[in-house]
């Protein structure tokens, strides 16, 4: 089973305030995606990276998938309210049954 | 485009008790997940099926768990008899059809929270 790990696993920011959410694993995978979760909800997709080094931006959101396709980071500028909420990534091995492999998972919480 | 599909929303059961959850995916996917998600953790893949086959269950407690897609559609995750640690939500996802969509992207229902008392 491919550990990814994530941190911080709690981080409370006001709004307004930049932050950097960190996914890091010892495992090599063919692609990465990030979700955000919000209460009582089911996972939705943000971002899918494929390609080492590859950057992706979605609105206030930079995606960053390292060289080694190991790890990723996630970067909001100035966050709002609407950002609170599980931020995880998940990886694809692309073998076998093609599984993703989720991180452990980052609460966000922006203040007002 | 309708989502993903699940229910009930909440169970609440005592240990030792049966449960069943059901979900339907979104139309014209051939893979369907069911995940198990404890409180302050990533979810964790229980089984996944590719039409009515089992392609992955090598997580699944399959002493008390167990999950068919019979129809190679909707889909039932049961669980006999619940234990404590068995208290999470149940997640459902479905994407098109590994191998053909490269990214694997999955789409998730809304989950089923189950209690063990």
């Amino acid at each position: 089973t491919q550990l990814l790990e994530q941190s911080p696993q709690f981080l409370s920011i006001q709004e307004g305030e930049n932050l950097t959410v960190y996914c890091n694993s010892s495992s090599v995978f063919s692609s990465l995606q990030w979700y955000r979760q919000e209460p009582g909800e089911g996972p939705v997709l943000l971002v899918t990276v494929v390609t080492g080094g590859e950057v992706k931006k979605l609105k206030r959101l930079t995606f960053q998938f390292g060289d080694a396709r190991k790890d990723s980071s996630l970067h909001i500028t100035a966050a709002q309210p609407g950002d609170t909420g599980l931020y995880l990534c998940a990886g694809s091995d692309q073998t076998g049954a093609n599984n993703l492999f989720f991180g452990t998972g980052t609460r966000l919480t922006v203040i007002p | 485009e309708a989502g993903v599909a699940q229910s009930p929303r909440y169970k609440i059961i005592e240990k030792r008790q049966s449960v069943a959850f059901w979900c339907n995916p979104i139309s014209g996917h051939a893979t369907l997940y069911w995940y198990q998600q404890i409180l302050g953790q990533g979810p964790k893949l229980l089984i996944q099926f590719q039409n009515n086959g089992v392609v992955d269950d090598s997580q699944l407690p399959k002493d008390r768990f167990s999950a068919e897609r019979l129809k190679g559609v909707d889909s039932t995750l049961k669980i006999q008899p619940a234990k404590l640690e068995d208290s999470a939500v149940y997640l459902c996802a479905s994407s098109f059809a590994p191998g053909t969509d490269y990214y694997n992207e999955q789409f998730f229902g809304p989950g089923t929270r189950l209690t063990v008392l």
